[in-house]
């Protein structure tokens, strides 16, 4: 059982380099969400997807791109990485029939970036 | 706009002792959906529960149980006999029932600490 899979789990970048976040999920789920968690912040969500080729943004989505080209991919892009984005990032899917509101995410084990 | 408070930033208890991790949360929908996330030292996010906005039940799940009351906003969460294995960072969030997707909204956190 892979669940959701996120790599790399540990990067560190420099100011003004790019990068993507890779995340794919074996459940078939069309519902997928990035999230940012800071110290002490909780969860924020930056983008999420109800389906192949439909993305939109959440609360924090400045500095990020995302693209959703089938459904079991959901990458995050950082086209210049800025210390700000120093944080873990958790992606995570979720079921997308009838009820789908009431339905418990599933998380990846997140990717620890730091940039510098 | 939809918002979780959980005001304990941190706990510390001695093992065997029961504590209780509180959850205050704000929406205007009627329909919503409340969750418990536990995120031990190693990362990642492990669902516990999930309540609707129309079952007051509480519920309990061996040394764990929760307990929502609507009239209070409120959604706590108890552990009995505590345990060091349950020192972790848990998590209460909020789901709205928009448009059938679930988009969570997370409190900060409250890190639990139990000593043996």
């Amino acid at each position: 059982n892979a669940g959701v899979t996120q790599t790399p789990k540990f990067r560190i970048l420099k100011i003004g380099q790019s990068m993507t976040l890779q995340c794919t999920q074996d459940m078939n789920h069309n519902y997928m969400y990035w999230y940012r968690q800071d110290p002490g912040m909780g969860l924020k969500l930056i983008y999420y997807s109800v389906g192949a080729g439909i993305t939109d943004k959440g609360e924090v989505p400045n500095g990020y791109n995302v693209s959703r080209s089938t459904t079991e991919d959901f990458p995050l892009r950082l086209e210049l990485a800025a210390p700000s984005q120093t944080s873990v990032y958790f992606c995570a899917s979720s079921y997308s029939g009838q009820g789908a509101s009431n339905q418990p995410q599933h998380f990846g084990d997140g990717t620890r970036l730091s940039i510098l | 706009a939809q918002k979780v408070t959980q005001a304990q930033t941190e706990i510390s208890v001695v093992e065997k002792e029961d504590v209780t991790l509180d959850c205050v949360y704000e929406t205007r929908d009627t329909t919503y959906y409340l969750f418990w996330y536990k995120q031990p030292p190693s990362g990642e996010l492990v669902f516990l529960i999930r309540r609707n906005s129309f079952d007051e039940q509480n519920e309990i799940s061996g040394r764990y149980s929760w307990n929502f009351q609507k009239s209070t906003s409120s959604f706590n969460f108890t552990i009995t006999a505590s345990q060091v294995v349950d020192s972790a960072v848990y998590f209460c969030a909020l789901s709205e029932a928009n448009s059938g997707y679930s988009t969570l909204t997370f409190g900060k956190g409250t890190m639990l600490l139990v000593s043996p």
